[in-house]
């Protein structure tokens, strides 16, 4: 069925270098798009999102791209710090859904020291 | 701070028992949504309110109940809770606005709740 996934769900990467979290939707007709982080114990926290009339969007330190043509969202993260660490999600409007998130199930990133 | 305040923060309940869990937020937001995350699953809607009065059913309303009676208040009712709704419970709330553009949602910290 349609749905919002991660390719991978564990990302480590040496503190300093630039991190890249992918994720595939499925359903041409999404027109918003949003990446959360979560922290251990926390709710999900908002870090960039993108409307489907852009194919790139950037934010302090983060990049957002989508490409349309293979329904394909990433987030960069430049200079990753230890305090990235976390899980991330990405998440899709449906113009039908009446703006009903669709989570894919996450991508922990690991920030070594 | 403005944001939204989710209680209890965690609850250790007895099968068969009723339980409302509360959630308020202060931005003034017209939409609302309660969520549960259980491990490899992601968030999954549960129940949402597009504006005070109403309400509609998510991915899995089942077992759950939800009012709207006003703006700030979104309070989820499980009125006899079985052990698979052991989860992580999350209230969010957004600005939307028919044919306008989407924002965002902001989200509280979770009600972590256990049915044994």
């Amino acid at each position: 069925g349609e749905s919002v996934g991660l390719h991978l769900p564990t990302l480590s990467v040496q503190e300093g270098d630039n991190s890249i979290i992918n994720c595939a939707y499925s359903n041409s007709a999404s027109d918003y798009f949003i990446w959360y982080k979560q922290e251990s114990g926390k709710g999900p926290q908002f870090i960039i999102d993108i409307r489907s009339n852009m194919d790139k969007r950037q934010g302090q330190r983060v990049t957002v791209l989508l490409n349309k043509t293979v329904k394909h969202l990433s987030l960069q993260i430049a200079a990753t710090q230890p305090g990235d660490s976390a899980v991330y999600f990405c998440a899709e409007i449906r113009m039908d859904s009446s703006y009903k998130l669709i989570f894919g199930s996450g991508t922990r990133l690991l920030v070594r020291p | 701070i403005a944001g939204i305040t989710q209680a209890p923060t965690s609850q250790i309940l007895a099968a068969g028992r009723r339980m409302t869990l509360r959630c308020t937020q202060d931005m003034r937001h017209n939409a609302m949504y309660w969520y549960r995350q259980d491990l490899g699953l992601g968030l999954r809607l549960i129940h949402y309110s597009n504006t005070a009065g109403t309400t509609g059913k998510g991915e899995v309303p089942d077992g759950y109940s939800v009012s709207r009676a006003n703006t700030d208040d979104f309070p989820l009712t499980l009125a006899s809770a079985v052990p698979s709704q052991t989860s992580v419970y999350f209230c969010a709330s957004s600005d939307w606005r028919t044919g306008e553009d989407n924002q965002p949602q902001h989200f509280g910290d979770g009600t972590r709740l256990s049915i044994l």
